[in-house]
Protein backbone atom coordinates (compact mmCIF):
# COMPACT_ATOMS: atom_id res chain seq x y z
CA UNK A 1 0.00 0.00 0.00
CA UNK A 2 1.03 3.50 -0.63
CA UNK A 3 2.54 5.56 2.50
CA UNK A 4 4.14 8.66 3.48
CA UNK A 5 6.13 9.17 6.88
CA UNK A 6 7.72 11.96 8.22
CA UNK A 7 10.33 10.93 10.27
CA UNK A 8 9.08 11.95 13.84
CA UNK A 9 5.64 13.81 15.15
CA UNK A 10 7.37 16.36 17.08
CA UNK A 11 10.88 18.22 16.71
CA UNK A 12 12.36 20.15 19.40
CA UNK A 13 15.55 22.48 18.76
CA UNK A 14 17.56 25.41 20.32
CA UNK A 15 17.32 28.76 18.18
CA UNK A 16 19.81 28.95 15.75
CA UNK A 17 20.27 25.08 15.36
CA UNK A 18 19.49 23.38 12.08
CA UNK A 19 16.37 21.16 12.05
CA UNK A 20 16.08 17.84 9.47
CA UNK A 21 13.05 16.75 8.74
CA UNK A 22 12.41 13.47 6.67
CA UNK A 23 9.74 12.35 4.63
CA UNK A 24 9.83 8.63 3.43
CA UNK A 25 7.53 7.12 0.68
CA UNK A 26 7.02 4.02 -0.45
CA UNK A 27 4.71 2.76 -4.17
CA UNK A 28 4.54 6.56 -4.90
CA UNK A 29 6.27 7.71 -8.36
CA UNK A 30 6.01 11.18 -7.51
CA UNK A 31 6.93 13.84 -10.53
CA UNK A 32 7.37 16.38 -7.72
CA UNK A 33 7.76 16.94 -3.98
CA UNK A 34 6.09 19.78 -1.97
CA UNK A 35 6.61 21.33 1.25
CA UNK A 36 4.37 23.23 3.08
CA UNK A 37 4.46 24.61 6.58
CA UNK A 38 0.83 24.85 8.77
CA UNK A 39 0.21 26.63 11.94
CA UNK A 40 -2.06 25.55 14.35
CA UNK A 41 -6.06 26.06 13.19
CA UNK A 42 -4.65 27.45 9.86
CA UNK A 43 -4.61 25.89 6.03
CA UNK A 44 -0.59 24.69 4.59
CA UNK A 45 1.52 27.91 3.75
CA UNK A 46 3.50 26.49 0.03
CA UNK A 47 7.06 26.50 0.87
CA UNK A 48 9.40 24.80 -1.73
CA UNK A 49 8.66 22.51 -4.65
CA UNK A 50 11.25 20.14 -6.08
CA UNK A 51 11.08 17.85 -8.85
CA UNK A 52 11.95 14.39 -9.60
CA UNK A 53 15.00 15.26 -12.05
CA UNK A 54 16.60 17.90 -8.99
CA UNK A 55 18.65 17.03 -6.45
CA UNK A 56 18.17 20.27 -4.28
CA UNK A 57 16.38 23.52 -4.08
CA UNK A 58 17.20 26.15 -1.64
CA UNK A 59 15.15 29.17 -0.44
CA UNK A 60 16.41 31.77 1.92
CA UNK A 61 17.19 29.77 4.97
CA UNK A 62 15.48 26.65 3.37
CA UNK A 63 16.76 23.23 1.83
CA UNK A 64 15.20 20.51 0.21
CA UNK A 65 16.84 17.73 -1.27
CA UNK A 66 14.74 14.88 -3.01
CA UNK A 67 16.60 11.19 -3.77
CA UNK A 68 14.51 9.25 -6.06
CA UNK A 69 16.18 5.80 -5.38
CA UNK A 70 15.92 6.43 -1.55
CA UNK A 71 12.43 7.19 -1.80
CA UNK A 72 13.61 10.39 0.47
CA UNK A 73 13.20 14.15 0.87
CA UNK A 74 14.83 16.06 3.47
CA UNK A 75 13.65 19.27 4.59
CA UNK A 76 16.20 21.78 6.50
CA UNK A 77 15.89 24.84 8.36
CA UNK A 78 19.03 26.51 9.12
CA UNK A 79 19.49 29.29 11.44
CA UNK A 80 16.51 28.47 12.89
CA UNK A 81 14.00 30.93 15.07
CA UNK A 82 11.12 30.76 17.23
CA UNK A 83 9.18 31.99 14.47
CA UNK A 84 9.81 28.80 12.58
CA UNK A 85 7.85 26.53 15.33
CA UNK A 86 5.01 24.80 13.46
CA UNK A 87 4.10 21.69 11.61
CA UNK A 88 5.85 20.87 8.50
CA UNK A 89 3.94 18.98 5.76
CA UNK A 90 5.59 16.86 2.75
CA UNK A 91 3.19 15.99 -0.22
CA UNK A 92 3.81 13.99 -3.17
CA UNK A 93 2.43 15.07 -6.98
CA UNK A 94 2.39 12.12 -9.09
CA UNK A 95 2.07 14.59 -12.06
CA UNK A 96 -1.71 15.05 -11.69
CA UNK A 97 -2.07 17.53 -9.74
CA UNK A 98 -3.79 15.72 -6.39
CA UNK A 99 -1.70 15.82 -3.65
CA UNK A 100 -1.20 13.21 -1.08
CA UNK A 101 0.43 14.65 2.37
CA UNK A 102 2.02 12.80 5.26
CA UNK A 103 1.34 13.93 8.90
CA UNK A 104 3.66 16.38 9.63
CA UNK A 105 6.54 16.99 12.06
CA UNK A 106 5.90 19.74 14.57
CA UNK A 107 9.14 21.99 14.56
CA UNK A 108 9.01 23.72 18.18
CA UNK A 109 12.42 26.43 18.31
CA UNK A 110 13.35 27.60 21.90
CA UNK A 111 14.49 30.56 22.21
CA UNK B 1 0.83 36.38 -3.57
CA UNK B 2 -2.14 34.18 -4.33
CA UNK B 3 -5.27 34.21 -1.83
CA UNK B 4 -7.69 31.33 -1.23
CA UNK B 5 -10.68 33.16 1.01
CA UNK B 6 -12.43 29.93 3.01
CA UNK B 7 -15.99 30.84 4.57
CA UNK B 8 -16.85 30.13 7.36
CA UNK B 9 -14.04 29.30 9.79
CA UNK B 10 -15.99 28.15 12.02
CA UNK B 11 -19.54 26.56 11.96
CA UNK B 12 -21.24 24.49 15.80
CA UNK B 13 -24.60 23.11 14.42
CA UNK B 14 -27.05 20.47 15.48
CA UNK B 15 -27.43 17.42 13.71
CA UNK B 16 -29.59 16.28 11.04
CA UNK B 17 -28.48 20.16 9.73
CA UNK B 18 -26.62 21.07 6.00
CA UNK B 19 -23.59 22.89 6.06
CA UNK B 20 -22.20 25.29 2.83
CA UNK B 21 -18.54 26.11 3.11
CA UNK B 22 -17.47 28.43 0.78
CA UNK B 23 -13.94 28.39 -0.92
CA UNK B 24 -12.94 31.40 -3.11
CA UNK B 25 -9.71 32.56 -5.41
CA UNK B 26 -9.22 35.90 -4.91
CA UNK B 27 -6.91 37.12 -6.76
CA UNK B 28 -6.38 34.35 -9.79
CA UNK B 29 -8.85 31.82 -11.69
CA UNK B 30 -9.08 28.63 -10.67
CA UNK B 31 -10.67 25.79 -13.31
CA UNK B 32 -9.66 23.50 -10.41
CA UNK B 33 -9.89 23.27 -6.55
CA UNK B 34 -9.27 20.21 -3.84
CA UNK B 35 -11.42 19.79 -0.77
CA UNK B 36 -9.56 18.07 1.91
CA UNK B 37 -10.50 16.70 5.24
CA UNK B 38 -7.82 16.80 8.23
CA UNK B 39 -8.05 15.11 11.56
CA UNK B 40 -5.75 16.36 14.89
CA UNK B 41 -2.69 15.42 14.28
CA UNK B 42 -3.47 13.39 11.04
CA UNK B 43 -2.48 14.28 7.59
CA UNK B 44 -4.57 15.91 5.14
CA UNK B 45 -6.98 13.37 3.23
CA UNK B 46 -8.11 14.46 -0.37
CA UNK B 47 -12.35 14.78 -1.12
CA UNK B 48 -12.48 15.44 -4.07
CA UNK B 49 -11.50 17.76 -6.82
CA UNK B 50 -13.85 20.36 -8.05
CA UNK B 51 -14.10 21.02 -11.74
CA UNK B 52 -15.25 24.27 -13.04
CA UNK B 53 -18.54 24.12 -14.60
CA UNK B 54 -18.59 20.15 -14.63
CA UNK B 55 -19.02 17.53 -12.28
CA UNK B 56 -16.84 17.03 -9.20
CA UNK B 57 -14.59 13.53 -9.06
CA UNK B 58 -14.49 12.20 -5.62
CA UNK B 59 -12.04 10.07 -3.73
CA UNK B 60 -12.94 6.49 -3.18
CA UNK B 61 -14.88 6.16 0.04
CA UNK B 62 -16.49 9.77 0.07
CA UNK B 63 -19.94 9.67 -0.58
CA UNK B 64 -21.14 12.10 -3.23
CA UNK B 65 -24.55 12.35 -1.73
CA UNK B 66 -23.12 13.60 1.44
CA UNK B 67 -20.62 16.03 0.14
CA UNK B 68 -21.58 17.88 -2.68
CA UNK B 69 -19.85 20.45 -4.60
CA UNK B 70 -20.31 22.78 -6.74
CA UNK B 71 -17.77 24.94 -9.02
CA UNK B 72 -19.86 27.54 -10.84
CA UNK B 73 -17.44 29.96 -11.81
CA UNK B 74 -13.68 30.60 -12.06
CA UNK B 75 -13.50 31.77 -8.69
CA UNK B 76 -15.63 29.89 -6.54
CA UNK B 77 -16.00 26.34 -5.04
CA UNK B 78 -18.84 25.38 -2.38
CA UNK B 79 -19.00 22.08 -0.61
CA UNK B 80 -22.19 21.14 1.54
CA UNK B 81 -22.24 18.35 3.70
CA UNK B 82 -25.63 16.86 4.03
CA UNK B 83 -27.60 16.05 7.22
CA UNK B 84 -24.46 16.57 8.68
CA UNK B 85 -23.42 13.94 11.84
CA UNK B 86 -21.27 14.01 14.76
CA UNK B 87 -18.87 11.43 12.62
CA UNK B 88 -18.54 14.56 10.11
CA UNK B 89 -17.11 17.06 12.52
CA UNK B 90 -13.56 18.03 11.37
CA UNK B 91 -11.18 20.20 9.81
CA UNK B 92 -11.89 20.81 6.12
CA UNK B 93 -9.62 23.27 4.35
CA UNK B 94 -10.17 24.01 0.38
CA UNK B 95 -7.36 24.77 -2.07
CA UNK B 96 -7.20 26.04 -5.48
CA UNK B 97 -4.74 26.03 -8.65
CA UNK B 98 -4.12 29.28 -10.71
CA UNK B 99 -5.70 28.36 -13.92
CA UNK B 100 -2.88 31.07 -16.05
CA UNK B 101 -0.20 29.62 -14.49
CA UNK B 102 1.65 26.52 -17.16
CA UNK B 103 3.39 23.96 -15.45
CA UNK B 104 2.98 22.40 -11.99
CA UNK B 105 2.27 25.04 -9.63
CA UNK B 106 1.68 24.71 -5.77
CA UNK B 107 -1.90 24.80 -4.48
CA UNK B 108 -3.07 27.66 -2.48
CA UNK B 109 -4.83 26.95 0.66
CA UNK B 110 -7.75 28.70 2.13
CA UNK B 111 -7.97 28.50 6.01
CA UNK B 112 -9.89 25.78 6.78
CA UNK B 113 -13.67 25.73 7.99
CA UNK B 114 -14.01 24.01 11.94
CA UNK B 115 -17.34 21.85 11.84
CA UNK B 116 -18.58 20.69 14.94
CA UNK B 117 -22.00 18.59 15.09
CA UNK B 118 -23.13 18.57 18.40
Amino acid sequence: SQKIEQNSEALNIQEGKTATLTCNYTNYSPAYLQWYRQDPGRGPVFLLLIRENEKEKRKERLKVTFDTTLKQSLFHITASQPADSATYLCALDPNDYKLSFGAGTTVTVRA
Amino acid sequence: GAVVSQHPSRVICKSGTSVKIECRSLDFQATTMFWYRQFPKKSLMLMATSNEGSKATYEQGVEKDKFLINHASLTLSTLTVTSAHPEDSSFYICSARDSGQWGNQPQHFGDGTRLSIL
